[in-house]
């Protein structure tokens, strides 16, 4: 099993819906991200998840909150959204936090209205 | 501050042909490099990467070059297909300081039949 699942595909929500994404990996791998991905623009990364610890948050407005409940499931709370904060949120995981190949999941498509 | 160039936008080629796909980088402390291909709607799938250490890697039609004392890799693909036709990233990550990937703005490849 190589595959990273995120839930949902697509969401739509207002700017005071509190909303949750979700990633969930079965390959072992002890390493997990968010990105952010806008029209045209590469991956941003938001955050990095190793052994379950937050390891890295790119300085990302308090209003996502990321929570890794287990070393399988990583989730992005959403409260008080901007439209501008409408993206491809991008989900990945590595074996190991420290350089390796990361594979990513399909993705949700989320429009803040 | 963009520390990982692609500078073609676009590129197109015929079936059967070489694709070649061109990355610069401005971080001498970056280690480890990697491509990925990302179609509409999915996110980014791992192609193949290569560390410092090393020039080339080869994996079936896929070849990545480095050149470190230029900080320029590059991806070749031969024969290329119709299915090639997608938008690949090139990033990049210092091991020793985590698993931060740096993406490339993107090459659009177009595969003619």
């Amino acid at each position: 099993d190589t595959e990273v699942t995120q839930t949902p595909k697509h969401l739509v929500m207002g700017m005071t819906n509190k909303k949750s994404l979700k990633c969930e990996q079965h390959m072992g791998h002890r390493a997990m991200y968010w990105y952010k991905q806008k029209a045209k623009k590469p991956p941003e990364l938001m955050f990095v998840y190793s052994y379950e610890k937050l390891s890295i948050n790119e300085s990302v407005p308090s209003r996502f909150s990321p929570e890794c409940p287990n070393s399988s499931l990583l989730n992005l709370h959403l409260h008080a959204l901007q439209p501008e904060d409408s993206a491809l949120y991008l989900c990945a995981s590595s074996q190991v936090p420290r350089g390796d190949e990361q594979y990513f999941g399909p993705g949700t498509r989320l429009t803040v209205t | 501050d963009q520390q990982v160039k692609q500078n073609s936008p676009s590129l197109s080629v015929q079936e059967g042909r070489i694709s070649i796909l061109n990355c610069d980088y401005t971080n001498s402390m970056f280690d480890y490099f990697l491509w990925y291909k990302k179609y509409p709607a999915e996110g980014p799938t791992f192609l193949i990467s290569i560390s410092s250490i090393k020039d080339k890697n080869e994996d079936g039609r896929f070849t990545v070059f480095l050149n470190k004392s230029a900080k320029h890799l590059s991806l070749h693909i031969v024969p290329s297909q119709p299915g090639d036709s997608a938008v690949y990233f090139c990033a990049a990550s210092v091991k020793a300081a985590g698993n931060k990937l740096t993406f490339g703005g993107g090459t659009r490849v177009l595969v003619k039949p």
